[in-house]
C-alpha cells in the first residue's frame, strides 16, 4: 500500500479550463515532487520542495503552478494547457536529507487528457 | 548530456530468468535505481545500489559496476504478477534522480 494518495485519478480538461492536482503523503516526508510521464519517455522532474520550499522547476511552462501549503500536501495548478500537456502526472515524496542519497515513494498518479 | 539506456521490450517464460540491463552516462553518481511499475500503477521501489556487486532480495537481484556504468537487474522464477514496466534511475551529482524511459516486460505462460 502506498502512503502518497493522488486525486482525481482521471481528469480530462478543455485548453481553457482551470483545475488543479492534489497529492497527499502519510509517510512524515520532508520532500514533495511532480513528474510527468509520457507514454515510452522518461519521467520528467518537474518540481521539487523540500520542507515546504521550492528547489527545483525544470524550465516547466507558467500555465503548470505548484503549491505547497505543508510538506504532506502538494498541489499543481493547472490553466491554458495544451494537448502535448496529456499525459501521466505523478507525485513522489522522499525523506530528503541534506547530501544523502534517499529513497522517492510514488502516488498512483492522475491520467490528464486535454483536449 | 546525461543519459539511461534500456531496453524498450522484453518477453520471457513464466518459471524462467530473465536480465534487464541499464547503462548510464550522468554528471556525478550517487546511486542507482530500480522500480516497478505496474499499467495504471504507481512506480514501486524494488532496489538501490550504490557499491559494485550484486544485490539480492529473493526473487530480484541489482548488479553494479560503476566503472563500466552499468547495472542490471535480475528476475528469478517469474511469474505472470512479474509483466510490468522496470524503471531505471540513477540519481546525480546534485542529487536528482535522471530516468530510463522503462523497459516493458512481458511474461508469456
Amino acid at each position: 500500500e502506498t502512503g502518497v494518495t493522488q486525486t482525481p485519478r482521471h481528469l480530462v480538461m478543455g485548453m481553457t479550463n482551470k483545475k488543479s492536482l492534489k497529492c497527499e503523503q502519510h509517510l512524515g516526508h520532508n520532500a514533495m515532487y511532480w513528474y510527468k510521464q509520457s507514454a515510452k519517455k522518461p519521467l520528467e522532474l518537474m518540481f521539487v520542495y523540500n520542507f515546504k520550499e521550492q528547489t527545483e522547476n525544470n524550465s516547466v511552462p507558467s500555465r503548470f503552478s505548484p503549491e505547497c501549503p505543508n510538506s504532506s500536501h502538494l498541489f499543481l495548478h493547472l490553466h491554458t494547457l495544451q494537448p502535448e500537456d496529456s499525459a501521466l502526472y505523478l507525485c513522489a515524496s522522499s525523506q530528503r536529507s541534506a547530501g544523502e542519497a534517499d529513497t522517492q515513494y510514488f502516488g498512483p498518479g492522475t491520467r490528464l487528457t486535454v483536449l | 548530456g546525461q543519459n539511461i539506456d534500456q531496453p524498450t521490450e522484453m518477453t520471457a517464460t513464466e518459471g524462467a530468468i530473465v536480465q534487464i540491463n541499464c547503462t548510464y552516462q550522468t554528471s556525478g553518481f550517487n546511486g542507482l535505481f530500480w522500480y516497478q511499475q505496474h499499467a495504471g500503477e504507481a512506480p514501486t521501489f524494488l532496489s538501490y545500489n550504490v557499491l559494485d556487486g550484486l544485490e539480492e532480495k529473493g526473487r530480484f537481484s541489482s548488479f553494479l559496476s560503476r566503472s563500466k556504468g552499468y547495472s542490471y537487474l535480475l528476475l528469478k522464477e517469474l511469474q505472470m504478477k512479474d509483466s510490468a514496466s522496470y524503471l531505471c534511475a540513477v540519481m546525480d551529482s546534485n542529487y536528482q534522480l535522471i530516468w530510463g524511459a522503462g523497459t516493458k516486460l512481458i511474461i508469456k505462460p
